[in-house]
This record gives structure tokens, C-alpha cells and sequence, in this order.
């Protein structure tokens, strides 16, 4: 039983590029929620989707987007890159997102913006 | 806010002997859900347990068990036995609506 796949592991771009991440939930899982973790702090929810729509977004700009795929995996996409956006990406996968339904993490994507 | 408060910021354990991780958190909900994670040093968030705020016993999943006292909002996670391989981050964290929301995280190093 595949886990959540991430691609690319790790990623290196210019300030003002563009980048796309991409995610494959875990199998049987049709919820996908990104997060991101700056170095030395907890993950912080940046939007989820389910069946296709994004269901809800966390204080990040429009820069940040998403889509869902009718096969239920993701892509992550930022635009117009900051230093700031340097960080480990964490895409995570759920069946539903209530009561015990833990969500279930991929190993992530590390970026770093120069 | 729906704050997760995580109050060590580091611990350290003798191998094979138990430690508490403690994890507090603010909500005005009746229902709701808490979680540990473990992240080592290979960054994936590997989900440790759950206890749901209408469980009736406190969660246990083999090594880890929650100690949940709802009346003062806290879930400190205990780890008995403790194994090297236990060397990691450890955060806590509460569904606040569709998402999770996580705290600060503690680093747990396990001595031999």
C-alpha cells in the first residue's frame, strides 16, 4: 500500500521564479491538504482540496495555488518566489477530515530560494 | 485562536526509561481532536495517536499513550520505554475545522 508520494525531494530557485510541487495521496484517500514548514517551527496549513474544489485556505497570498486532479493528487504551484518561501512542503492525505480521520504525511519537498 | 502551546522546546531521555511531552491548547469547541506526530530528521510526519475529546479513556498505540485532561485543555504525550530511535521532533496538534493546527513541536534526544 503506496503512502503519500512527493515530488521533487528537493528544489532550488531564483527569487521572482515560479514552482510546482506535486503529491499523490495515499491510496483510498480523496482529501489532500499542503502545509509548510519554515526551519525550527510547526507546519502551517496553507489550503486543502476535495473533490477538486479548494475547501479551505490558510493566511497565505494568492501567490500560493492549487489544483486537485480527478485521480485525487495535487499540485502546489507559487508564484513571484520570496526568500521567505524557503522551506520544507508537506503535502498530506486524509479520507474525509473529521473525528479520528488522521491525516497521513508525505516526506516532503524542500525548497530554497535564493 | 485556535493556539497549540508546546512548552519544552528540548528534552532528553536515558534509553529504555519513559518520558512525558507535555501539550496544551486553546479551544471554545466541545468536539474536537488531538494528534502527535514524530518527525525525524528526514522531515515526514509519521502520526503517533489520537484521542478524541469525547473518548472516555485516555488513547494508548503500544510505547505511546496521551494523558488527557480536558478540564485543564492538556494532552501530554507519554513514551515509555524510550529506544534511540525515538531521537526526533515530536508536535502536537488540534483539527480546528478542515485542518490541522500544530504547535512549536518539542525535540526529544534519547541517550545511551
Amino acid at each position: 500500500d503506496a503512502g503519500v508520494t512527493q515530488s521533487p525531494t528537493h528544489l532550488i530557485k531564483t527569487r521572482g521564479q515560479q514552482v510546482t510541487l506535486r503529491c499523490s495521496p495515499k491510496s483510498g484517500h480523496d482529501t489532500v491538504s499542503w502545509y509548510q514548514q519554515a526551519l525550527g517551527q510547526g507546519p502551517q496549513f496553507i489550503f486543502q482540496y476535495y473533490e477538486e474544489e479548494e475547501r479551505q485556505r490558510g493566511n497565505f497570498p494568492d501567490r500560493f495555488s492549487g489544483h486537485q486532479f480527478p485521480n485525487y493528487s495535487s499540485e502546489l504551484n507559487v508564484n513571484a518566489l520570496l526568500l521567505g518561501d524557503s522551506a520544507l512542503y508537506l503535502c498530506a492525505s486524509s479520507l474525509g477530515t473529521s473525528g479520528r480521520n488522521s491525516e497521513y504525511f508525505g516526506p516532503g519537498t524542500r525548497l530554497l530560494v535564493l | 485562536a485556535q493556539k497549540i502551546t508546546q512548552t519544552q522546546p528540548g528534552m532528553f531521555v536515558q534509553e529504555k526509561e519513559a518520558v512525558t511531552l507535555d501539550c496544551t491548547y486553546d479551544t471554545s469547541d466541545q468536539s474536537y481532536g488531538l494528534f502527535w506526530y514524530k518527525q525525524p530528521s528526514s522531515g515526514e510526519m509519521i502520526f503517533l495517536i489520537y484521542q478524541g475529546s469525547y473518548d472516555e479513556q485516555n488513547a494508548t498505540e503500544g510505547r505511546y499513550s496521551l494523558n488527557f485532561q480536558k478540564a485543564r485543555k492538556s494532552a501530554n504525550l507519554v513514551i515509555s520505554a524510550s529506544q534511540l530511535g525515538d531521537s526526533a521532533m515530536y508536535f502536537c496538534a488540534r483539527r480546528g475545522g478542515n485542518k490541522l493546527v500544530f504547535g512549536a513541536g518539542t525535540i526529544l534526544r534519547v541517550k545511551s
